[in-house]
């Protein structure tokens, strides 16, 4: 089974501010990686899919990077609705998930 | 407007069963990869299943041989057949389409 690994486990940032979120996996996933945010008692939110490409209606602000074992979302501008915990899942072998970073506002 | 509604979720004693229900509406439930993902209280999330459009079905390790996934093609709804239930289980149980569209989710609670 792939282990992902997500840090840091909570992110405290101020409106404006950038913010990067990492994910690192047990061995390579090539780019079959997604990323998720789920805010309390909602359903989780496809953010980027294949390491990199953003789901329809996504905002700009959200961007995905990394290939093989290493992956990073960042959050350019951080606004109050992204408060939220992060997910990353890899398709490459079966699908798995990360533990999730919270994201705060301050 | 696809849509996907839970149902079926409740409380269940150690040992029994529960089917949960994800009802589709504004697509084909065939013509779609659909997956069943949970979520124990305060906890991550876990894949529980994935159906493909040929109906190739493949389960997590930890449901093997107890949960199986059916559709009901007339209905255009798919079920989670969930058997021989532990603790562990207790989890909110979504559907989703192409891991794009979800659920809001159904809560199932195992205990005595």
């Amino acid at each position: 089974e792939i282990v992902l690994t997500q840090s840091p486990g909570t992110l405290s940032l101020s409106p404006g501010e950038r913010a990067t979120l990492s994910c690192r996996a047990s061995q390579s996933v090539s780019s079959s990686l997604a990323w998720y945010l789920q805010k309390p008692g909602q359903a989780p939110r496809l953010l980027i899919y294949d390491a990199s490409k953003r789901a329809p209606g996504i905002p700009a602000r959200f961007s995905g990077s990394g290939s093989g074992t290493d992956f990073t979302l960042t959050i350019s501008s951080l606004e109050p609705e992204d408060s939220a915990v992060y997910y990353c899942q890899q398709r490459s072998n079966w699908w798995t998930f990360g533990q999730g970073t919270k994201v705060e506002i301050k | 407007e696809v849509q996907l509604v839970e149902s079926g979720g409740g409380v269940v004693q150690p040992g029994g069963s529960l089917r949960l229900s994800c009802a589709a509406s504004g697509f084909t439930l065939t013509s779609n990869y659909m997956s069943w993902v949970r979520q124990a209280p305060g906890k991550g999330l876990e894949w529980v299943s994935a159906t493909f459009t040929d109906g190739r079905t493949f389960y997590a390790d930890s449901v093997k041989g107890r949960f199986t996934v059916s559709r009901d093609n007339s209905r255009n709804t798919m079920y989670l057949q969930m058997n021989s239930l532990r603790g562990d289980d207790t989890a909110v149980y979504y559907c989703s389409k192409d891991w794009v569209d979800w659920g809001q989710g159904t809560l199932v609670t195992v205990s005595s």
